[in-house]
C-alpha cells in the first residue's frame, strides 16, 4: 500500500535555529516524487520542494532541503534559520509514476517562537 | 496576477441541500483536482480532471460531482447524498499530471452544516 507518516503531531523551534520535519514513505514502485507544502492558519497549500525518486542530490529552495534517505523511505524537510512566519502545518506527500493523485501525510504543526 | 480563486470562503449547507463550490485558475493549466481536508488529517482526493470534458473519480467521489466545461473552471458540487459534509475544500491545478508536476492550491472554501 502507498503511504505517507509524518510521526511528529507538533515541534517547537527558537527563531533562528534549524528544524527537521520527519516524513517517511512507503511504495513498491522504484518511481515516485516527493513533494513538502506548507499550510499556514489561513488554509492555502503552499508548495516549498520537490525531489524524484532518481534525484542523485538532495534538493534545495533557499532555507528549505530535503534530507531523502532512499533505502530507509525518509524525506525530512529540513528548515535552516526559522522564523516566526515559518509557524504553520507542514505536510509531506508523494506521487507515485502512472497515477494522477498526491498522497498526503497527516502533518506537522511547527511553532516557532521568539 | 497568476492564480486559482475559490468562493465562497465560506459556505453553510442546509440538510437535504445540494451546494457548489467554485474553482478557478488562470494559470492555463491543464489539470484541475478537488481535495477535502478534515481537521488532524491530511488531504484526501475527491476528483480530478486532466482534461476540459474528462474527469476522474479519486478516493472519495460519493456524494460528490464536478463538471469541467471550461479550461479554468472545475466546480465541485456536495449533494444531499454526502452526509458528512463538514470539512475544507481546496482546489488545486497543475500544468500536466507527469510525476515532478507540482499542484498548486487555491484558498480553499469552509463548508458547515447548519
Amino acid at each position: 500500500a502507498q503511504k505517507i507518516t509524518q510521526t511528529q503531531p507538533g515541534m517547537f523551534v527558537q527563531e533562528k535555529e534549524a528544524v527537521t520535519l520527519d516524513c517517511t514513505y512507503d511504495t513498491s514502485d522504484p518511481s515516485y516524487g516527493l513533494f513538502w507544502y506548507k499550510q499556514p492558519s489561513s488554509g492555502e497549500m503552499i508548495f516549498l520542494i520537490y525531489q524524484g525518486s532518481y534525484d542523485q542530490q538532495n534538493a534545495t529552495e533557499g532555507r528549505y532541503s530535503l534530507n531523502f534517505q532512499k533505502a530507509r523511505k525518509s524525506a525530512n524537510l529540513v528548515i535552516s534559520a526559522s522564523q516566526l512566519g515559518d509557524s504553520a502545518m507542514y505536510f509531506c506527500a508523494m506521487r507515485v509514476a502512472g497515477t494522477d493523485k498526491l498522497i498526503f501525510g497527516t502533518g506537522t504543526r511547527l511553532q516557532v517562537f521568539p | 496576477d497568476g492564480g486559482i480563486t475559490q468562493s465562497p470562503k465560506y459556505l453553510f449547507r442546509k440538510e437535504g441541500q445540494n451546494v457548489t463550490l467554485s474553482c478557478e485558475q488562470n494559470l492555463n493549466h491543464d489539470a484541475m483536482y478537488w481535495y477535502r481536508q478534515d481537521p488532524g488529517q491530511g488531504l484526501r482526493l475527491i476528483y480530478y480532471s486532466q482534461i476540459v470534458n474528462d474527469f476522474q473519480k479519486g478516493d472519495i467521489a460519493e456524494g460528490y460531482s464536478v463538471s469541467r466545461e471550461k479550461k479554468e473552471s472545475f466546480p465541485l458540487t456536495v449533494t444531499s447524498a454526502q452526509k458528512n459534509p463538514t470539512a475544507f475544500y481546496l482546489c488545486a491545478s497543475s500544468m500536466g499530471t507527469g510525476l515532478g508536476e507540482t499542484q498548486y492550491f487555491g484558498p480553499g472554501t469552509r463548508l458547515l452544516v447548519l
